[in-house]
């Protein structure tokens, strides 16, 4: 079966770091897509690694290790904006099939 | 603008009867997605085409039917044998589908 955790919630006071850990068992594996979602909106897309290690991108950087089935999101300088929830998703073909987490709510404190 | 775009976007239904969900993108993107999100839960994929007039079944298609008789378009019907219709549902494409997917705004469908 598929498998994808990710915590439930994070706390984090505005101008600091969250780390949001992301761990998957898939059929198959094409790549990994880290998605914003505010309340009742679309998801937004913010990274995808397909290959290990880190890729960066402004205040957000994202790093895959396929061996150990592990990723993280790490959000550097905190703004309140960023409260949302954040998806990880497993592309596990080459078609698109997309499984998400159940997605990690970070709630950013002034 | 290119973008996508989903209509309504709040609808009710009564139990019982059949409901088509509207998508309509112009990104010219040969993939589209239909996903369902519950609350406190991650997006489940219901069907997703690659291209014109075919289509692939997703995680859970039981109680849907889609149709993909032109690139630009995607509806998808909840049919009256879906047992829990009350959802979040979003479509979504990309140009490939290995390529980021972009997400419609929903539409938040209550079924009573």
């Amino acid at each position: 079966g598929q498998n994808i955790d990710q915590p439930t919630e994070m706390t984090a006071t505005e101008g600091a770091i969250v780390q949001i850990n992301c761990t998957y068992q898939t059929s198959g594996f094409n790549g990994l897509f880290w998605y914003q979602q505010h309340a009742g909106e679309a998801p937004t897309f913010l990274s995808y690694n397909v290959l290990d290690g880190l890729e960066e991108k402004g205040r957000f950087s994202s790093f895959l290790s396929r061996s150990k089935g592990y990723s993280y999101l790490l959000l550097k300088e905190l703004q309140m904006k960023d409260s949302a929830s954040y998806l990880c998703a497993v592309l596990t073909d080459s078609w698109g099939k997309l499984q998400f987490g159940a997605g990690t709510q970070v709630v950013v404190t002034p | 603008d290119g973008g996508i775009t989903q209509s309504p976007k709040y609808l009710f239904r009564k139990e019982g009867q059949n409901v088509t969900l509207s998508c309509e993108q112009n990104l010219n993107h040969d993939a589209m997605y239909w996903y369902r999100q519950d609350p406190g839960q991650g997006l489940r994929l219901i069907y997703y085409s690659q291209i014109v007039n075919d289509f692939q079944k997703g995680d859970i298609a039981e109680g849907y039917s889609v149709s993909r008789e032109k690139k630009e378009s995607f509806p998808l019907t909840v049919t009256s044998a879906q047992k829990n219709p009350t959802a979040f549902y979003l479509c979504a494409s990309s140009d490939r589908g290995l390529n980021e997917q972009y997400f419609g705004p929903g539409t938040r469908l209550t079924v009573t």
